[in-house]
C-alpha cells in the first residue's frame, strides 16, 4: 500500500482566511481524492484530483471554495477558502491504486474560530 | 443514488463475545464493498475487501446479494478491536469513488 503524508496535521485559523493542505504520496498514483469528515460524521467526498486537468467536484462543493491542484502523480493540494466555523473538520486525502480500493492519509484537523 | 447504511452508531460487547457490525447497500448490480477501520489516534485503514474473501484480524464479511448486506463478523471480540468501523461501496461507473456508511463505533469491554 502507498504511504501518504499530509501537512499540516492540524491548524487553527481565523474566519475569512484560507488554508492550503498538502498531500504527498510515496509512489505515483492515478487517482487522488479529498474528503471531509465533520465532527461525529462519516466521510464525505469533496472532489477527485485529476493530474493535468481540473478537479471533479461532488454535489455541494465548488471550486471557488475548495480549489485543488494536482501538479503530478504524487502530490495534491486542497485549499479551504474564506473559512467559516462550519468548515471546521478533518480533511483527508486518499489514493486509489486500484479500482475503488483507497488508502488514506492521516488527515488535517482544521478548527476555524 | 447508491447508499450505504450502517444502522448502529454504537455497538458494545464484552471480550470474547461474538460481534456483528451491520452494513446494507443499495445497488442492484455487483457492488465493490469494503470495510475500513479507524483505531484511536490512527488513520483510516482498509480492513477487508469483499472480492478477496479474506479473514483479517479474525474478521470476515460475506456479501449477501439477496439481503443486500455485507455484515462484518468476528466470533470472539478482543479489547483491541475497539474502533470505528466504516462500510464503503464503490460507486458504479464513477471512476473509483467510494461512498461510506455512517460508521459504527465498536466498544469491547473487558
Amino acid at each position: 500500500s502507498a504511504v501518504i503524508s499530509q501537512k499540516p496535521s492540524r491548524d487553527i485559523c481565523q474566519r475569512g482566511t484560507s488554508l492550503t493542505i498538502q498531500c504527498q504520496v510515496d509512489s505515483q498514483v492515478t487517482m487522488m481524492f479529498w474528503y471531509r469528515q465533520q465532527p461525529g460524521q462519516s466521510l464525505t467526498l469533496i472532489a477527485t484530483a485529476n493530474q493535468g486537468s481540473e478537479a471533479t467536484y461532488e454535489s455541494g462543493f465548488v471550486i471557488d471554495k475548495f480549489p485543488i491542484s494536482r501538479p503530478n502523480l504524487t502530490f495534491s493540494t486542497l485549499t479551504v477558502s474564506n473559512m467559516s466555523p462550519e468548515d471546521s473538520s478533518i480533511y483527508l486525502c486518499s489514493v486509489g491504486p486500484g479500482a475503488y480500493e483507497q488508502y488514506f492519509g492521516p488527515g488535517t484537523r482544521l478548527t476555524v474560530t | 443514488a447508491q447508499r450505504v447504511t450502517q444502522p448502529e452508531k454504537l455497538l458494545s460487547v464484552f471480550k470474547g463475545a461474538p460481534v456483528e457490525l451491520k452494513c446494507n447497500y443499495s445497488y442492484s448490480g455487483s457492488p465493490e464493498l469494503f470495510w475500513y477501520v479507524q483505531y484511536s489516534r490512527q488513520r483510516l485503514q482498509l480492513l477487508l475487501r469483499h472480492i478477496s474473501r479474506e479473514s483479517i484480524k479474525g474478521f470476515t464479511a460475506d456479501l449477501n446479494k439477496g439481503e443486500t448486506s455485507f455484515h462484518l463478523k468476528k466470533p470472539f471480540a478482543q479489547e483491541e478491536d475497539s474502533a470505528m468501523y466504516y462500510c464503503a461501496s464503490g460507486i458504479h461507473n464513477q471512476g473509483g469513488k467510494l461512498i461510506f456508511g455512517q460508521g459504527t463505533e465498536l466498544s469491547v469491554k473487558p
